[in-house]
């Protein structure tokens, strides 16, 4: 059973260009969250969705961010016009039970390196 | 909303030696509290939960104490081993809905 799987698992863009982030995640999951880590600092929420739907995005910038999780494939969080600001890490988790507190299931990680 | 802080940025101990890492939350409406491990260049692993309706939940070597009335939870690691060695994250979520991480602490196991 394949756990959350992100790709790429880095990327470098160069200021102005854009930046696409995917997570598939467990299977049977329909819970996706994207997380941002900077250097020697947690994990800072993004936004959560199910399929089709975001359900909160309050920790998403309002400019140039993006995200979504169609009815088939993966989540793909965008980025436009990138800066170096966006440079980070990116985890994706994915749960099964949104009912209820359940664990989040992290993949290993998009590192983003814009120049 | 909620935060959530670690007491120390980094702990060193010495192998065999018990590791406390601690943390303090903000919202006393938090109910669910997690212990992710998360290794250099890897995605946090789960280590250990516990709800609000318990005050301590012990998995293999490792033990977490949740107080309440300080709001503050605390992860115990027995008998630390070098394969501990990682940046442990504690997570708080309120009515079991988007988890808020605290900084991490990081441990370091001395041979």
């Amino acid at each position: 059973n394949a756990g959350v799987m992100q790709n790429p698992r880095h990327l470098v863009r160069r200021r102005g260009q854009e930046a696409r982030l995917r997570c598939s995640p467990m299977k049977g999951h329909s819970h996706v969250y994207w997380y941002r880590q900077l250097p020697e600092e947690g994990l800072k929420f993004m936004v959560y969705l199910q399929k089709e739907n975001i359900i909160d995005e309050s920790g998403m910038p309002k400019e140039r961010f993006s995200a979504e999780f169609p009815k088939e494939g993966p989540s793909i969080l965008r980025i436009q016009q990138v800066v170096r600001g966006d440079s980070a890490a990116y985890f994706c988790a994915s749960s099964p039970d949104r009912g209820r507190a359940g664990e989040l299931f992290f993949g290993e990680g998009s590192r983003l390196t814009v120049l | 909303g909620e935060s959530v802080g670690l007491h120390l940025p980094t702990l060193s101990v010495q192998e065999g030696d018990n590791s406390i890492i601690n943390c303090a939350y903000s919202n006393s409406a938090s109910d669910y509290f997690i212990w992710y491990k998360q290794e250099s260049g890897k995605g946090p692993q789960f280590i250990i939960d516990i709800r609000s309706n318990m005050d301590k939940r012990q998995g293999q070597r490792v033990t977490v104490l949740l107080n309440k009335t300080v709001k503050h939870l605390s992860l115990q690691i027995a008998a630390t081993q070098p394969g501990d060695s990682a940046v442990y994250f504690c997570a708080a979520a309120i009515y079991g809905q988007n988890f808020v991480f605290g900084p991490g602490t990081r441990l370091s196991v001395l041979p």
